[in-house]
């Protein structure tokens, strides 16, 4: 079975604190995608990969960076954790190719004290 | 401006009843898709159902169907049949074609069923 794997489901980091959520897909999928999810917001798309080493913004990036020196693993890394970060992570990943949906982790529920 | 709209932040209906769940969308591209996710309480993203711009058949998929009316730009989905594992957060999303390969999805807020025994 495809999978998707985050590698927390539940975080609790300090202010200040550089944290980094880890995703690792066993598709070979080209790309990969963060996502943050807050109540009434829905989700809402951090940053995205479509090739190792890779990224482009999406339409929250502010305080956040990712990295991706392998396919099959799509780093987020808070460079100063805040409270304003306290929030549901979702990592997603799909083919390049086709139109095919995503796949997506279980999420990692984060809280920032 | 809102690119997914669902306006109903929560919904309940009864065990076995059918119940639609609203999804407008905005889009100047005559290309895109369509997709409906479930999220149970456990947190996992389950895709559901999906409805290409150029499909004249609503899709089905069990009992999800996707009540699409391309001219008014809305995506209902439909849940026949309710069952007590339907109760779940519910999403819509869209995909535009001027994403590129890429794919990213755009998702609207978001609507919470719970269904009654």
């Amino acid at each position: 079975d495809v999978k998707v794997t985050q590698s927390s489901r539940y975080l609790v980091k300090r202010t200040g604190e550089k944290v980094f959520l880890e995703c690792v897909q066993d598709m070979d999928h080209e790309n990969m995608f963060w996502y943050r999810q807050d109540p009434g917001l829905g989700l809402r798309l951090i940053y995205f990969s479509y090739d190792v080493k890779m990224k482009e913004k999406g339409d929250i990036p502010e305080g956040y960076s990712v990295s991706r020196e392998k396919k099959e693993r799509f780093s987020l890394i808070l460079e100063s954790a805040s409270t304003n970060q306290t929030s549901m992570y979702l990592c997603a990943s799909r083919t390049g190719t086709g139109g095919g949906g995503y796949t997506f982790g279980s999420g990692t529920r984060l809280t920032v004290v | 401006a809102q690119k997914i709209t669902q306006t109903q932040p929560g919904m309940f209906v009864q065990e076995k009843e059918a119940v639609t769940l609203d999804c407008t969308y905005d889009t100047s591209d005559q290309s895109y898709g369509l997709f409906w996710y479930k999220q149970p309480s456990s947190g996992e993203m389950i895709f559901l159902i999906y409805q290409g711009s150029y499909d004249e058949q609503n899709a089905t998929e069990g009992r999800y169907s996707l009540n699409f009316q391309k001219a008014r730009k809305s995506a209902n989905l439909v849940i026949s049949a309710s069952q007590l594992g339907d109760s779940a957060m519910y999403f819509c999303a869209m995909r535009e074609r001027s994403s590129g390969n890429t794919g990213k999805l755009i998702f609207g807020q978001g609507t919470t069923l719970q269904v009654k025994p």
